[in-house]
């Protein structure tokens, strides 16, 4: 069972906007507490679409966003695009500073209707 | 461009060991800014991130796998590598190598494109 919880499933209509949610991020803040997020076709190596909480990679759209407040980061796609359907998984630092690690969220699937 | 590739055997029999390498180029397994990870994927499941090993050597993986698990890095092959030991069909998975950076930790930004290794007799 992951230290990162994310919902399972997620669904949204063409142009609608979703928001995934991943809670457990450490509270011990700077380097411990940076949020990615990843999201990965069927069948395909996962990408990465934000690092540092919100920080776009250099050609992923301005669709997607993110942020992070307390122990709860987000993910939200804007402009729902059928394309977008795929598994996102966030992944953060968890335990303490001295023994922890990275951790990946259980994953959601988002469904474009 | 940087690019990441794994290799080794993609069926390994129960309680034996699991050996993958993953050749980097476009890039330095000796390089200072990134560290080097392991990530796998149990089929219809998700990621689990494995452990690490930066360019000195020193590794680290999660305590689940620790007492089975070794990764090395080889300089002048520009490789890294991967063993898991006395596996089960639980070890059953794709694995991914991945670049991480080293002051962001989170950020695994080149990915080879996985190996499935299918644990059974």
């Amino acid at each position: 069972q992951s230290a990162l919880t994310q919902p399972a499933s997620v669904s949204g209509s063409p142009g609608q906007s979703i928001t995934i949610s991943c809670t457990g991020i450490s509270s011990d803040g700077g380097m411990y507490s940076l949020v990615s997020w990843y999201q990965q076709h069927p069948g395909k190596v996962p990408k990465l679409i934000l690092y540092e909480d919100a920080k776009r990679p250099s050609g992923v759209s301005n669709r997607f966003s993110g942020s992070k407040s307390g122990t709860t980061a987000s993910l939200t796609i804007s402009g729902l695009q059928a394309e977008d359907e795929a598994d996102y998984y966030c992944c953060s630092f968890a335990g303490s500073k001295t023994s922890g690690h990275m951790v990946f969220g259980g994953g959601t699937k988002l469904t474009v209707l | 461009q940087v690019q990441l590739q794994e290799s080794g055997p993609g069926l390994v029999k129960p309680s034996q060991t699991l050996s993958l390498t993953c050749a980097v180029s476009g890039d330095s397994v000796s390089s200072g800014d990134y560290y080097w990870t392991w990530i796998r994927q149990p089929p219809g499941k998700g990621l689990e991130w494995i452990g690490y090993i930066y360019k000195s050597g020193d590794s680290y993986s999660i305590p689940s796998l620790k007492s089975r698990v070794t990764m090395s890095v080889d300089t002048p092959k520009n490789q890294f590598s991967l063993k898991l030991r006395s596996v089960t069909a639980a070890d059953t998975a794709v694995y991914y190598c991945a670049r991480g950076d080293s002051d962001v930790w989170s950020l695994f930004d080149r990915w080879g494109q996985g190996t499935l290794v299918t644990v059974s007799s």
